[in-house]
């Protein structure tokens, strides 16, 4: 059974700082690894999607990596500003019948 | 503008009672999803489909039924034998022709019970 596992559960950081947020997961046979964004009440936003035959990808300040074999992932956040403060979640897509195993989540605190 | 719209935000249930979930994607995708969120749990899958006329439990079936009689609906029905269903529901729709297709999310609903 995939488990994915988002350690800490939560980061508080001073506006500006250069952060990485990380993302495990057991089961290497993945199709995609996503990164989301969730405000607090709402529903989540895709930030980045990451094939399995990819190693990265970029959107403006943030870069996700994927480590396959290892079974790691991280997201790079550059120049964190307070707007950045959400919860981040990972997210891989295995198997035949296309289920997504979510991490808990990493809520980050960016303090102005 | 194209989306996942699910209704009510809120919704109350009386103990005993059975209540429904809206789901409605005009996104054309061919795969649905119902998740529960409680605080510091992430997002647990309760069923999928990815044709119209079937769906698949996932993890936390019990107390919950789907239908997938139309390819943009998903309701959710949270039944009197979920227990403790207080908590936070989110739907999601992919397209599944690829793995490269990124999923979306509606908005949620937040259920309580009284």
């Amino acid at each position: 059974k995939q488990e994915v596992t988002q350690i800490p559960a939560a980061l508080s950081v001073p506006e500006g700082e250069n952060l990485v947020l990380n993302c495990s997961f057991t089961d290497s046979a993945i199709y995609n690894l996503q990164w989301f964004r969730q405000d607090p009440g709402k529903g989540l936003t895709s930030l980045l999607l990451i094939q399995s035959s990819q190693r990265e990808q970029t959107s403006g300040r943030l870069n996700a990596s994927l480590d396959k074999s290892s079974g790691r992932s991280t997201l790079y956040i550059a120049a964190s500003q307070p707007g950045d403060s959400a919860t981040y979640l990972c997210a891989v897509l295995t198997g035949a019948n296309s289920k997504l195993t979510f991490g808990k989540g990493i809520t980050l605190s960016v303090r102005p | 503008d194209g989306g996942i719209t699910q209704s009510p935000k809120y919704l109350f249930r009386k103990e005993g009672q059975n209540v429904t979930l809206s789901c409605e994607q005009n996104l054309n995708h061919d795969a649905m999803y119902w998740y529960r969120q409680d605080p510091g749990q992430g997002l647990r899958l309760i069923y999928y489909s990815q044709i119209v006329n079937d769906f698949q439990k996932g993890d936390i079936a019990e107390g919950y039924s789907v239908s997938r009689e139309k390819k943009e609906s998903f309701p959710l029905t949270v039944t009197s034998a979920q227990k403790n269903p207080t908590a936070f529901y989110l739907c999601a729709s992919r397209n599944s022709d690829t793995a490269g297709n990124t999923i979306y999310f509606g908005e949620g609903s937040w259920l309580t019970v009284v």
